[in-house]
């Protein structure tokens, strides 16, 4: 069973302060995705990193995929209100796409 | 944009009761997803759908769970007779031929009394 451990579960930082999350398994995976979750609704794809090494970067949000594709990073930089909510990462399975999730950070910055 | 649609967003059944959660997966997409979450918990796999059967499931998706894509349109989850543990929020999620991305709908709260 493959298994995507996400850390940490909760953080609480206040606004300007840099944040890393991180996504780690001991199974490799095709591609790793983050989704970011508000209440109520269903996860949105923030970006899906495929290469090993991968760096994406989406404005504050820096994420890297792992040499051997096993782990992945979101860095948040100068961390605003707005980036408040639920962040995920999945890992994609090569047989079917299926999903293999993380437990989830939720993430609050105080202004 | 296309998007998933799903409904009803909140759905309150009694323990025993049959309930269906509806999807409409984007138009031109043809591999269909059946997530679930409960509440506090990881995002779980539930069923992968393609060409009109299953493909994948996961040892939640036991005999009191079908699948079913009726008119071409809709991807429905039937629950046969509801626990209580089945409490959660539904996810449906879509996918084009050759594309990795899955695109989510808001979900389906469902609440067992």
């Amino acid at each position: 069973t493959q298994l995507l451990e996400q850390s940490p579960q909760f953080l609480s930082i206040q606004e300007g302060e840099n944040l890393t999350v991180y996504c780690n398994s001991s199974s490799v995976f095709s591609s790793l995705q983050w989704y970011r979750q508000e209440p109520g609704e269903g996860p949105v794809l923030l970006v899906t990193v495929v290469t090993g090494g991968e760096v994406k970067k989406l404005k504050r949000l820096t994420f890297q995929f792992g040499d051997a594709r096993k782990d992945s990073s979101l860095h948040i930089t100068a961390a605003q209100p707005g980036d408040t909510g639920l962040y995920l990462c999945a890992g994609v399975r090569d047989s079917n796409y299926q999903l293999i999730w993380g437990a989830g950070t939720k993430l609050i910055i105080k202004p | 944009e296309p998007e998933v649609t799903q409904t009803p967003s909140h759905q309150v059944t009694q323990m025993g009761q049959e309930v269906i959660l509806r999807c409409v997966p984007i138009s031109n997409h043809l591999y269909f997803y059946w997530y679930r979450q409960i509440l506090g918990q990881k995002v779980e796999f539930l069923v992968s759908f393609y060409n009109n059967e299953i493909s994948e499931k996961s040892e939640i998706f036991d005999d009191q769970f079908s699948v079913e894509r009726p008119d071409g349109s809709n991807f429905t989850l039937k629950i046969r007779s509801t626990k209580l543990e089945d409490s959660a929020m539904y996810f449906c999620a879509s996918r084009n031929r050759g594309g990795n991305i899955q695109y989510f709908g808001a979900g389906t709260r469902l609440s067992v009394l």
